[in-house]
């Protein structure tokens, strides 16, 4: 129940293409889900979260899909570029209490020049 | 940039030396977490503190011990290190209020020999 899973393990785009990685839950009390992006030596950054009540969030180039009914949400990077390659992770919790973050296993995406 | 800051960056260790990962935040986080990763995969969680004298495990279990006895400080303490334990140790903190970004050190990646 506490699960979440994430897919593809690895992707490679070409530049001005788009990404999408996909991820599943389990726990239907998760109510936030965020992206992380993570570089070599470096600790995972912020990249943008959703709440259950919207369907779908965008920053620039970089939006979230979310189906409820589905337990499903991806991330879309659109026009990828070469400094998007990184390893991301997606991940669920509960928007109170702990607020304990369940991480997915992680796409390492290239992109390609 | 999140300030948070983990010492050392490297630690290369014999087998049953006894060390501590330090971690601490300056942002007047009450939430603290440490994860652990292996290069390039999933994050799981070993310790988590909801504030001052509190402390938690994490979904992962763990031998290595936390304490909080100031908000902006949390370190992890092994008592006597095992190759096992050879991976990256992650700290994170964030805010009590709901769907708060969770804000990660760069991380120690521990070697034990």
């Amino acid at each position: 129940q506490q699960q979440v899973k994430q897919s593809p393990q690895s992707l490679i785009v070409q530049k001005g293409g788009i990404s999408i990685i996909n991820c599943a839950y389990e726990n239907t009390a998760f109510d936030y889900f965020p992206w992380y992006q993570q570089f070599p030596g470096k600790g995972p950054a912020l990249l943008i979260a959703i709440r259950p009540d919207v369907s779908e969030k965008k920053e620039g180039r970089f939006t979230i899909s979310f189906n409820k009914s589905a337990k499903q949400f991806s991330l879309h990077i659109m026009d990828s570029q070469p400094g998007d390659s990184a390893t991301y992770f997606c991940a669920a919790s509960r928007a109170q209490g702990a607020q304990k973050l369940v991480f997915g296993q992680g796409t390492r995406l290239t992109i390609n020049p | 940039e999140a300030d948070i800051y983990q010492t050392p960056r490297y630690l290369v260790i014999g087998t049953g030396k006894k060390i501590t990962l330090e971690c601490s935040q300056t942002m007047g986080h009450d939430k603290m977490y440490w994860y652990q990763q292996d290069p390039g995969m999933e994050l799981h969680l070993i310790h988590y503190s909801y504030g001052v004298n509190s402390t938690e495990k994490g979904d992962l279990s763990s031998e290595s011990t936390v304490s909080r006895i100031r908000t902006e400080h949390f370190p992890l303490t092994l008592e006597s290190a095992r190759p096992s334990h050879t991976s990256q140790y992650l700290c994170a903190s964030r805010l009590s209020q709901g769907g708060s970004p969770l804000h990660f050190g760069n991380g120690t990646r521990l070697t034990v020999t």
